[in-house]
């Protein structure tokens, strides 16, 4: 148990729908990830939180937006969504400055798919 | 951008056989991780692993980072290790992101 948890495990829903992915870092870990894993794209980054505000942006649409509360919990909220979003959604955390040399430790996932 | 290449891309052992499972990347990098993903999905951490050499009961990992590449080798290999084994890096000209590898999928039978 990495101590990074996601909710939910498993969410099904149809294209055009909107969902929140949740995920709580480690205890301390001030910097929060997404990533998304897909059988096409491989595992890629989305989006790196630190204390509340964004630091890094990678691959995500624009229909994709997320955002870290002061609790530091983070949620990935995908809109409109499309066939080609289903894919497993992974949050990860990393404590001390959230600089590019620490750790990075994952949670569970959300399995995401659009019928 | 920074290129990970691992190989092999698959891997088929019987129990007890030894592997080394090897990662290239083609910049300098701040960050190498190894994971392994179980067949439910869950990326588990394996090593941090910059430079120099690790173990951890029958995995061990050696990253030479002025040569760019990084070995993970199992020991003793048992039906469990079955899965995928992914080495990420972050590079240091770039970024905190962790940029994975399309991974090795092992397969251990008994």
């Amino acid at each position: 148990d990495s101590g990074v948890t996601q909710t939910p495990k498993h969410l099904i829903t149809a294209t055009g729908q909107r969902v929140t992915l949740r995920c709580s870092p480690r205890s301390g870990d001030l910097s929060v990830y997404w990533y998304q894993q897909s059988l096409d794209q491989g595992l890629q980054f989305l989006i790196h939180y630190y204390n509340g505000e964004e630091r890094a942006k990678g691959n995500i649409l624009e229909r994709f937006s997320a955002q870290q509360f002061p609790d530091l919990h983070s949620e990935l909220n995908l809109s409109s969504l499309e066939l080609g979003d289903s894919a497993l959604y992974f949050c990860a955390s990393s404590g001390d400055a959230g600089g590019p040399i620490i750790e990075q430790f994952f949670g569970p996932g959300t399995r995401l798919t659009v019928l | 951008g920074i290129q990970v290449e691992q190989s092999p891309p698959d891997l088929i052992l019987q129990e007890g056989a030894n592997s080394t499972l090897r990662c290239n990347f083609s910049d300098s990098v701040n960050n190498l991780q190894w994971f392994h993903q179980n067949p439910w999905g869950q990326l588990i951490n394996l090593f941090y692993i910059p430079s120099g050499t690790k173990q951890n009961g029958r995995l061990s990992a050696t990253t030479v980072a002025t040569e760019r590449y990084s070995l993970l080798y199992i020991s003793s290999s048992q039906t469990t290790d079955s899965g995928v084994y992914f080495c990420a890096v972050v590079p240091r000209r770039a970024g905190t992101a962790l940029i994975f590898g399309k991974g090795t999928t092992l397969s251990v039978s008994s």
